[in-house]
């Protein structure tokens, strides 16, 4: 058990709709971070909160936003979802800021648009 | 963004033999990672390099920080069925934050018994 919780594991849901993936980082850490996982693509990286603040930011559409709460838990936004968002989604987090540091993954939130 | 090039694809292997794996890259990097992903969780660090020609284990893994600092490898001796899994490599470019770390596509172990 990495200490990072997702919810939900598995999310079903329409073209057009828009879902809310959440994440619990470890206690005590400050970053969050967020990652796509697809077949063809492998992991990419979204985005990075650090202590409340965006950090860096990877390939994230438009169409997808997130925050962090000041309880440091985070949420990704994705909205007029196609098929091709499918794919499984991943929080990380770390201590710091540097990306050097150990990661810690959650089990992710696979995510099916029909 | 960098690109990792890591190989193979995928290894099917028999228990007890050892594995090799690879990546390489067209840039430079300043650490290199290694994980490993278990059917339906998250990536797990298995392995960290900070300097060109370093040589870590972590037990039966052992890895490589290529001296050119393009390349790396992973070598698992006398694999078991628990090895089973996607192993990722992971590059950080000098002076890059979240933004600057890149991953492999993954190398999938399968050992047969």
């Amino acid at each position: 058990d990495s200490g990072v919780t997702q919810t939900p594991k598995h999310l079903i849901t329409a073209t057009g709709q828009r879902v809310t993936l959440r994440c619990s980082p470890r206690s005590g850490d400050l970053s969050v971070y967020w990652y796509q996982q697809s077949l063809d693509q492998g992991l990419q990286f979204l985005i990075q909160y650090y202590n409340g603040e965006e950090r860096a930011k990877g390939n994230i559409l438009e169409r997808f936003s997130a925050q962090q709460f000041p309880d440091l838990h985070s949420e990704l936004n994705l909205s007029s979802l196609e098929l091709g968002d499918s794919a499984l989604y991943f929080c990380a987090s770390s201590v710091g800021q540097v990306t050097n540091e150990k990661l810690f993954f959650g089990s992710g939130t696979q995510l099916s648009v029909l | 963004g960098q690109q990792l090039n890591q190989s193979p694809q995928s290894m099917f292997i028999q228990e007890g033999e050892d594995v090799s794996m690879n990546c390489t890259s067209s840039s430079i990097f300043n650490t290199w990672l290694w994980y490993k992903q278990d059917p339906g969780e998250g990536p797990v660090l298995l392995i960290a390099l900070y300097k060109a020609g370093e040589l870590t284990s972590n037990g039966r893994l052992t890895a490589q920080f290529g001296i050119t600092r393009k390349d790396s490898f992973l070598n698992i001796s006398a694999s078991i069925p628990s090895d089973v899994g996607i192993y990722f490599c992971a590059g950080q470019v000098v002076g890059g934050g979240a933004d600057g770390l890149t991953f492999g596509k993954g190398t999938h172990l399968i050992i047969q018994p």
